[in-house]
């Protein structure tokens, strides 16, 4: 099936400074999604991509979709504490594909920030 | 408004059990879905349901079962219980992926925690 690369794995930062991450694909997606997950709860939309090159921003999230559409970022600028958590990017495939209606998760990027 | 409400909460069962991993979401959603999430492995996708009656298997089907004979529910069953299947499990929703934009958000239950030891 699609799968989808996600890195770092970690990350440990200082409050105010910035964060990137990333994902890449093998394979095209039609969507590209960013989700964060605190502790014990369930993962929450923060940013959604929609066309090829496309930049969004949501606060100080600022999330691209690659030209190729295999790859997306995300950055977190001036970071505070309240941004600990786990960061998932996920892929919406292809219309008619077998994998359409689904999303592709990447492994997560946990964010530790020390005050 | 609810939204997708996952019980229980934790659980732990015995090899070889059975339970149910109730989910019910009131915000009349056609899709729903079932993910499970390991360390350092994201969210892998169980099952999933396009509509009531309709339901198809994930990433990670085998050892699980799923019905949808509501809208609001998407119950997920264990029938024998594995340590493999050692995991937090998180229910979500939406409405149509793809249909028009925005339709792809995902509304996540906040997980149930199961051990089988």
């Amino acid at each position: 099936g699609q799968q989808l690369n996600q890195s770092p794995q970690s990350m440990f930062i200082q409050e105010g400074e910035d964060v990137s991450m990333n994902c890449t694909s093998s394979s095209i997606f039609n969507t590209w999604l960013w989700y964060k997950q605190d502790p014990g709860e369930g993962p929450v939309l923060l940013i959604a991509l929609y066309k090829a090159g496309e930049l969004t921003s949501n606060g100080r999230l600022t999330a691209q979709f690659g030209i190729t559409r295999k790859d997306s970022f995300l950055n977190i600028s001036a970071s505070i504490p309240s941004d600990v958590g786990i960061y998932f990017c996920a892929g919406l495939g292809n219309a008619g594909g077998t994998s359409y209606g689904k999303l592709t998760f990447g492994q997560g990027t946990i964010l530790t920030v020390h005050p | 408004n609810a939204g997708v409400t996952q019980t229980p909460k934790f659980r732990i069962l015995k090899i070889g059990q059975s339970m149910t991993l109730q989910c019910t979401q009131d915000m009349n959603h056609n899709y729903m879905y079932w993910y499970r999430q390991d360390p350092g492995m994201g969210l892998k996708l169980i099952y999933y349901s396009v509509g009531a009656g309709i339901t198809d298997k994930g990433e990670v089907p085998n050892g699980y079962n799923v019905s949808r004979s509501t809208t609001e529910d998407f119950p997920l069953r264990l029938e024998l219980a594995a340590p493999s299947q050692t995991s937090v499990y998180f229910c979500a929703s939406s409405y149509y992926p793809g249909q028009s934009e925005k339709n792809e958000k995902l509304f996540f239950g906040s997980g149930t925690q199961l051990s089988v030891l």
